[in-house]
């Protein structure tokens, strides 16, 4: 299995411009998770989704943050403007059951840089 | 609300020496807990994880966990530690909701020789 596959590993990009991070997350597994990463806020969920529909968004910082997840196979999150404090390591992550005591497989994950 | 707290940001050890990562939670019920190791620019992968099976818990690496109830603790500890385990070590526990987890704010390993 090739576990959880992000894309682009990084990427730079000018302030106010979109940006579209993509996740194929492990075959059969039907939670997906977004995560950021930065050095003030340790690790936040964004959005949750469970057999592709979004479950919980709370996370998802404003409206400039949007998920989309078409099928059990492909998710995207797009930033649009993008900000420079939107800078940060984004996660994609999948889950194979809704349980309590599932864990959840990480990809390596995009660093995003807003200049 | 579920969460953990990791009582320190650095940790350095010697290699060949214990490792402790401490770490306690905060839980209105009885949590799922698990610790997530994160390499320089890699991915968050898991070492190990408490499902209430067993209070020690083994987990990959030689790395291992206590979960203590009477001290809401889930230390993780490693007999000896090697250059290959410096790292960024998270503690982690279910969140309210159940399907997301909370994480603590990581602590760093540095190995030395």
């Amino acid at each position: 299995d090739a576990g959880v596959i992000q894309s682009p590993r990084h990427e730079v990009t000018e302030m106010g411009q979109e940006v579209t991070l993509r996740c194929k997350p492990i075959s059969g597994h039907n939670s997906l998770f977004w995560y950021r990463q930065t050095m003030m806020r340790g690790l936040e969920l964004l959005i949750y989704f469970n057999n592709n529909v979004p479950i919980d968004d709370s996370g998802m910082p404003e409206d400039r943050f949007s998920a989309k997840m078409p099928n059990a196979s492909f998710s995207t999150l797009k930033i649009q403007p993008s900000e420079p404090r939107d800078s940060a390591v984004y996660f994609c992550a999948s889950s194979p059951l809704q349980t309590m005591n599932t864990e959840a497989f990480f990809g390596q994950g995009t660093r995003l840089t807003v200049v | 609300a579920q969460s953990v707290t990791q009582l320190d940001s650095h940790v350095s050890v010697s290699e060949g020496t214990p490792v402790l990562l401490r770490c306690n939670y905060s839980s209105s019920y009885s949590p799922s807990l698990f610790w997530y190791v994160q390499h320089p620019n890699k991915g968050l992968q898991l070492l190990l994880k408490y499902t209430s099976a067993a209070t020690l818990v083994k987990g990959i690496n030689g790395f291992e966990a206590e979960f203590k109830k009477s001290e809401t603790s889930f230390h993780l500890t490693k007999p000896s530690a090697h250059m290959s385990d410096a790292a960024e070590y998270f503690c982690v526990v279910n969140s309210n909701s159940g399907y997301a987890l909370n994480f603590g704010k990581g602590t760093s390993l540095l190995v030395t020789p």
